[in-house]
């Protein structure tokens, strides 16, 4: 069974710094692209990030160009997301969610960790 | 504002179909043969039930199909049931520079 376990998500003051992690079972990791996704309160599904088996390929959403970045390890089956500079939008729940190389849909997620920037 | 539309709300009585609809651009449903739909339980993480249009995951029961025209997908529940009450997203892959954008959101009542 594939888990996705997030984990690191808590209150932060605006302008303070985060590290979010995820942890990942179940499935071969090292050839999974992995992102994080969010949900504000009340609101819709965002992409916020992604990073490709091997961590050649990274993208952001435009929002948080500068301020996230992805990484991961595969030795420890975990993918990262430091965030800084952090602003009353970026309060959500963030999800980790898989996807295959060279496919285009999410296939796992995890319950998700949310963060509250007040 | 997110960049994919779906409507807010759609409700149906069990056994009924129902069609949720997500409408983009020529940039990203018209464009690729790359939406996917989600069903979310509230508290609960999405669960991924169709892919690349209309395929269905293994284990995603055969109620649920998806198709796509021109710069509109839609996602139908037929033979609907009291467990199908969730909220649902579309996504699809975009040239634009953010790689993924969701739809707003469905919730689908049962009543």
């Amino acid at each position: 069974e594939v888990q996705l376990v997030e984990s690191g998500g808590g209150l932060v003051k605006p302008g303070g710094s985060l590290r979010i992690s995820c942890s990942a079972s179940g499935l071969t990791f090292s050839r999974y692209t992995m992102n994080w996704v969010r949900q504000a309160p009340g609101k819709g599904l965002e992409w916020v990030a992604s990073i490709s088996s091997l961590s050649r390929y990274i993208y952001y959403t435009d929002p948080v160009k500068g301020r996230f970045t992805i990484s991961r390890d595969n030795a420890k089956n975990s993918a990262y997301l430091q965030m800084n500079s952090l602003r009353a939008e970026d309060t959500a729940m963030y999800y980790c969610a898989s996807r295959r190389d060279g496919y285009n849909y999410f296939d796992f997620w995890g319950q998700g960790t949310l963060v509250t920037v007040s | 504002q997110s960049a994919l539309t779906q409507p807010a709300s759609v409700s149906g009585s069990p056994g009924q179909s129902i069609t949720i609809s997500c409408t983009g651009t020529n940039s990203d449903v018209g464009g690729y043969n790359f939406v996917s739909w989600y069903q979310e339980y509230p508290g609960k993480a999405p669960k991924l039930m169709i892919y690349d249009v209309s395929n269905r995951p293994s284990g995603v029961s055969n109620r649920f199909s998806g198709s796509k025209s021109g710069n509109t997908a839609s996602l139908t529940i037929s033979g609907l049931q009291a467990e199908d009450e969730a909220d649902y997203y579309c996504s699809s892959y975009t040239s634009s520079t953010t790689l993924y954008v969701f739809g707003s959101g469905t919730k689908v009542t049962v009543l």
